[in-house]
């Protein structure tokens, strides 16, 4: 069965410096998708950036990162220069493959805590 | 535009009340998913819709978990008889199409108290 795995509970990181926060995932597909989501204590889950299975350069959204390294199945997500409001709780998810009758649910990890330290 | 919302944002039940959940998906997404996250977890999936069609309910529970999608847009998630490990927030989150890279958008979350 799909697994993601995200070791790190919580981590800190003083502003303006570049953190990493792990993911390790587990299929047998060759066909997934690996999403990162931001969670502010207001509990929204928020969009960050996705890589896709077969994309062969990482992906980037202005201060994010995707560390995407197949081979080792992790999808590491960047945040480089930490602002104040980047605290929050930090989740890895994986489609896996695309299925119509399944619509492309996402398994989510345990989440990291991030606090950016002024 | 407007994103995905949910009502109401708290619920407080009594044990063994029914309760239901509503989610307003962002305008024209096909697809329509609920989730549900225990306190310090990731969220976990309940129900998959497609426009009105019910196609996954592999993650409810229980039978005392209905979900509907009559008209394709809003989507309601009902609990029958609350029971306190049903206390948790359910999260909404729809996406515009049917498959390869579309990004599901989560709404705000109702946040379910079981007394």
């Amino acid at each position: 069965a799909q697994k993601i795995t995200q070791t790190q509970p919580g981590m800190f990181v003083q502003e303006k410096e570049a953190v990493t926060l792990d993911c390790t995932y587990d299929t047998s597909d060759q066909s997934y998708g690996l999403f990162w989501y931001k969670q502010p204590s207001s509990g929204e889950m928020i969009f960050l950036i996705y890589q896709g299975s077969y994309d062969e350069q990482n992906a980037t959204e202005g201060r994010y990162s995707l560390n995407f390294q197949k081979a080792r199945k992790s999808a590491n997500l960047v945040i480089s220069a930490s602002q104040l409001g980047d605290s929050a709780m930090y989740f890895c998810a994986m489609r896996e493959g695309w299925v119509s009758n399944q619509g492309g649910k996402l398994i989510f990890g345990q989440g990291t805590e991030l606090s950016v330290k002024p | 535009g407007a994103g995905v919302s949910q009502s109401p944002r708290y619920k407080v039940a009594k044990r063994g009340q029914d309760v239901a959940l509503r989610c307003d998906p962002i305008s024209g997404h096909v697809s329509l998913f609920w989730y549900q996250q225990a306190l310090g977890q990731g969220p976990e999936f309940l129900t998959y819709f497609q426009n009105e069609a019910q196609l996954d309910k592999s993650g409810l529970p229980s039978d005392r978990f209905f979900a509907e999608r009559p008209e394709g847009s809003v989507s309601t998630l009902k609990i029958q008889r609350t029971q306190q490990e049903d206390s948790a927030v359910y999260l909404c989150a729809s996406s515009a199409l049917q498959r390869g890279t579309d990004t599901q958008y989560f709404g705000p979350g109702t946040r379910l108290t079981v007394l």
